[in-house]
């Protein structure tokens, strides 16, 4: 198993400007991810963070709003970019170890004010 | 996006009682996992059923998968209080290891 921490566990933060959450693993794992959950909403993925290379984002994500960085196999940002209210969400990183089980860390959740 | 659909949106039980819980999905999956979150925090990985397995346990809990109706199903049997929380299917399909997550259902067992 992975044991994953994300950084901040929240925030409030003002509108126009931008966060980067962390997200570090105990141990090096192939696959790493961005979830939102907007509230009382289901996770969506927002991109997968490859190692060394651009992440791949899902429709309806751009690189521009939600730069992500993957610079080795154990570490991860992701950068909510020009936030507005509608940001305001739970972001959830998620590692695969390679098995099929999925590790999801504790997420960061922000309000956008 | 969202795989499928999650039913019931929400359940209120008895201590004691068994909860079931479904979801549907559209496209062909390499397997289908559930996930329990508490109170908006992070996900709990509870059981992973790959597409030729048709019923699997775990403890207390039972999920099966019909994958010619691409459906599946999770019971919780004599459930307790601490199992209230938001349950989610979620499936994988390929190699991408990418969860592609249904609505979820909100659990309360009621002591």
């Amino acid at each position: 198993s992975a044991v994953i921490s994300q950084k901040p566990s929240r925030d409030i933060c003002q509108r126009g400007t931008s966060l980067t959450i962390q997200c570090q693993v105990d141990s090096q794992v192939t696959m790493m991810f961005w979830y939102r959950q907007q509230p009382g909403q289901s996770l969506t993925l927002i991109a997968t963070a490859n190692q060394g290379s651009e992440a791949t984002y899902e429709s309806g994500f751009v690189i521009d709003k939600f730069p992500i960085s993957r610079p080795n196999l154990t570490f991860s940002t992701l950068t909510v970019s020009n936030m507005s209210p509608e940001d305001s969400s739970i972001y959830l990183c998620s590692v695969n170890d390679g098995s099929y089980e999925q590790y999801f860390g504790p997420g960061t959740r922000l309000t956008v004010t | 996006s969202q795989q499928g659909e999650e039913d019931p949106q929400a359940l209120s039980i008895q201590e004691g009682e068994n909860a079931t819980m479904n979801c549907s999905y559209k496209t062909s999956i390499n397997n289908l996992q559930w996930y329990r979150q508490n109170s908006g925090r992070g996900l709990v990985h509870l059981i992973l059923i790959r597409s030729n397995e048709r019923e699997k346990h775990s403890g207390r809990l039972r999920v099966t998968l019909d994958t010619s109706k691409k459906s599946s199903s999770l019971l919780i049997t004599a459930s307790r209080a601490a199992d209230t929380a938001s349950y989610f299917c979620a499936t994988v399909s390929g190699n991408t290891g990418k969860l592609i997550f249904g609505q979820g259902t909100t659990l309360q067992v009621k002591p």
